[in-house]
């Protein structure tokens, strides 16, 4: 059960787009079409962005999208703003029938 | 409104035992599977346990199966996590969870301090 690879940080200047990838293996990300995203601001709880790959929760924001490819799932931010510095993770359904996060990436807005 | 409000967290000496305390209200408990999640501190999120909405299964990471036990009751709509042979890396902010392969509802968190 080892956690999903994300990059530990990235960063971003308002108004542009950055991506974060989260890699797996065949027994998870590979295999299902399961991937989900989470926000996190410091001392709140996680806030859905992305659920089955690519579906976003009803009222999310248009600005967050995700992809997958093979092994690795990835969400892109576009139109960069400052609200959105926080923390992210994926997650994964896996073939243990248990879930897996990521290590999580703290995006910087410069 | 769905709500999930959590209780129980404090602080434990090792090995000692918790146990931990959901209740929810705003959508028909007996209908959803639920999961904890634990976020260490500063560190990153990690899923715990699952448990179907009838109860009957249940599954663990590697790290706590054999020591904490996942249970619901859906007369009182209450999920729980009875966590035994505490260690300090059980330290953490403990959320409740709703849905299956996704999670949209979350507890506030209750923090588990494991010390001596």
């Amino acid at each position: 059960q080892s956690a999903l690879t994300q990059p530990a940080s990235v960063s971003g200047s308002p108004g542009q787009s950055i991506a974060i990838s989260c890699t797996g293996t065949s027994s998870d990300v590979g295999s299902y079409d399961y991937v989900s995203w989470y926000q996190q601001h410091p001392g709140k709880a996680p806030k859905l962005l992305i659920y089955d790959v690519i579906k976003r929760p009803s009222g999310g924001s248009d600005r967050f999208s995700g992809s997958k490819s093979g092994n690795t799932a990835s969400l892109t931010i576009s139109g960069l703003q400052a609200e959105d510095e926080a923390d992210y993770y994926c997650c994964s359904y896996t073939s243990s029938y248990t879930r897996v996060f990521g290590g999580g990436t703290k995006l910087t807005v410069l | 409104e769905v709500q999930l409000v959590q209780s129980g967290g404090g602080f434990v000496q090792p090995g000692g035992s918790l146990k931990l305390s959901c209740e929810a209200s705003g959508f028909s408990f007996s209908n959803y599977e639920m999961h904890w999640v634990r976020q260490p501190p500063g560190k990153g999120l990690e899923w715990v346990s699952y448990i179907s909405s009838s109860g009957s299964t249940s599954y663990y990471t590697d790290a706590v199966r054999g020591r904490f036990t996942i249970s619901r009751d859906n007369a009182k709509n209450s999920l729980y996590l009875q966590m035994n042979s505490l260690r300090a890396e059980d330290t953490a902010v403990y959320y409740c969870v709703r849905d299956g392969v996704f999670f949209l509802y979350w507890g506030q968190g209750t923090l588990v301090t494991v010390s001596s």
